[in-house]
């Protein structure tokens, strides 16, 4: 079944704007991790977060992680056009070598 | 440094025909992965290499579905007869073997599948 679910699942917001997109997952985590995929494109890594971890930051993105509710947060401040794309969050219980991924957000960011 | 690639990027195909996806990891890189997406629903794990061996082929669907990587190097992943539902983009990934090796993978482009 699928672990990690991001809401929205579309979101559109004019350049320079902030967004947000959060994901829940269902069982206890190792860490989290937050990919981009442009279209056409292959995933590409974007940042990880510990379980033991509450907030993390890599130049505009910034992740949250509450573990008591199981969800998380990946914000993209300052947006460009190039952000467009769909963001997945992906976790790792720890115990295997698979990541659980969730059905990803559309961002289109507009000029 | 060459990323991941996969071959071919597209591939349509009649239901009931063979279709085989390849994946070159990154050089070095002793894990490899495959992922689907179908219509545009979550990623799914299908599969996962150390080296030659599979790791875990928990997710694969059905035994329609075989993959392979002789030598421990490029996998390929085969689809006998394809069905409808087979539909998607396949995604390969790889990382390097060790403490943290699934903390990072490393996406190809995909394939994208189509199946009439």
């Amino acid at each position: 079944s699928q672990q990690g679910e991001e809401d929205p699942q579309a979101l559109s917001i004019q350049e320079g704007e902030n967004a947000t997109m959060n994901c829940s997952y269902k069982t206890s985590i190792n860490n989290l991790q937050w990919y981009r995929q442009n279209s056409g494109r292959g995933l590409v890594h974007l940042i990880l977060i510990r379980s033991n971890e509450r907030e993390k930051h890599s130049g505009r993105l910034r992740v949250t992680l509450d573990t008591s509710k199981k969800s998380s947060s990946l914000l993209i401040t300052a947006s460009r056009a190039a952000d467009t794309a769909s963001y997945f969050c992906a976790t790792d219980a720890g115990h295997d070598y698979k990541l659980s991924f969730g059905a990803g957000t559309t961002v289109t960011v507009r000029a | 440094e060459a990323g991941v690639t996969q071959f071919p990027s597209h591939s349509v195909i009649e239901k009931g025909q063979t279709v085989t996806l390849r994946c070159d990891p990154i050089s070095g890189h002793d894990n490899l992965y495959w992922y689907r997406r179908v219509m545009g629903k979550e990623i799914k794990f299908l599969l996962h290499f150390v080296k030659e061996s599979k790791q875990d082929e928990s997710g694969m669907p059905n035994n329609r579905f075989l993959a392979e990587r002789t030598g421990g190097t490029y996998s390929t992943l085969k689809v006998q007869p394809a069905e409808l539902e087979d539909s998607g983009v396949y995604f390969c990934a790889s990382s390097s073997l060790g403490q943290g090796a699934n903390e990072k993978l490393f996406f190809g482009s995909g394939t994208q599948l189509s199946v009439l």
